[in-house]
């Protein structure tokens, strides 16, 4: 079945570390997205990617970095500089020049301990 | 700045009634894209409904539909029939045809009484 898998689903992480979180998709979609979600905030774009190999910052990129360096994967790596880490965080995907659906995983849920 | 704005943090709607949810946006672009989403407290995101900008007609899927009124930039859904299984939070969201970037409001959280 086509789909986004995002591991782990959740995830504990000491102050200081930086942990990465794996998205990957079977959809052949060009578009990834990463957003937050906190509680009453909605989602927020942290960054996404049109194409391998390239991506941009969203409203929230500080602290989060990630690479494109396949179509199927878009893994997000949240650094030490990220002062606010603990939440919930949605992969998505879409289809190139389609303003259509986006695609979600499961999510992971980071704790910083 | 491209907004959403969903003015009903929580609601509830008794079982087999009909609740509308409403969302309005901001933009000075005049061809996009709307979108419900639905996340269950399984946490999947999953699309309820789509609307193009370019269409007059609201789009219906089977107990969902829309009220689109792109003059006033509001887009409310409307669950007719309600379902225990329809209790989770609703989310709009629209797009600028041209653009990766999709706005998000921050949320509906809709409880279905039994």
């Amino acid at each position: 079945d086509g789909g986004i898998t995002q591991s782990p689903k959740y995830l504990f992480r000491k102050e200081g570390q930086n942990v990465t979180l794996s998205c990957e998709q079977n959809l052949n979609h060009d578009a990834m997205y990463w957003y937050r979600q906190d509680p009453g905030q909605g989602l927020r774009l942290i960054y996404y990617s049109q194409i391998v190999n390239d991506f941009q910052k969203g409203d929230i990129a500080e602290g989060y970095s990630v690479s494109r360096e396949k179509k199927e994967s878009f893994p997000l790596t949240v650094t030490s500089a990220q002062k606010n880490p603990t939440a919930f965080y949605l992969c998505a995907s879409t289809r190139f020049a389609n303003t259509g659906e986006l695609f979600f995983g499961e999510g992971s849920r980071l704790t910083v301990l | 700045a491209q907004t959403v704005t969903q003015s009903q943090p929580e609601m509830s709607v008794q079982e087999a009634e009909t609740v509308t949810l409403s969302c309005t946006y901001d933009t000075s672009e005049s061809n996009y894209y709307l979108f419900w989403y639905k996340q269950p407290p399984s946490r999947q995101m999953i699309l309820v409904i789509r609307q193009e900008a370019y269409k007059q007609q609201n789009a219906t899927e089977n107990r969902f539909s829309v009220n689109f009124q792109k003059a006033a930039k509001s887009f409310s859904l409307k669950i007719s029939d309600s379902q225990l299984g329809d209790t989770a939070m609703y989310f709009c969201a629209f797009i600028t045809s041209g653009t990766y970037k999709y706005i998000f409001g921050t949320g509906t959280r809709l409880k279905v009484l039994a």
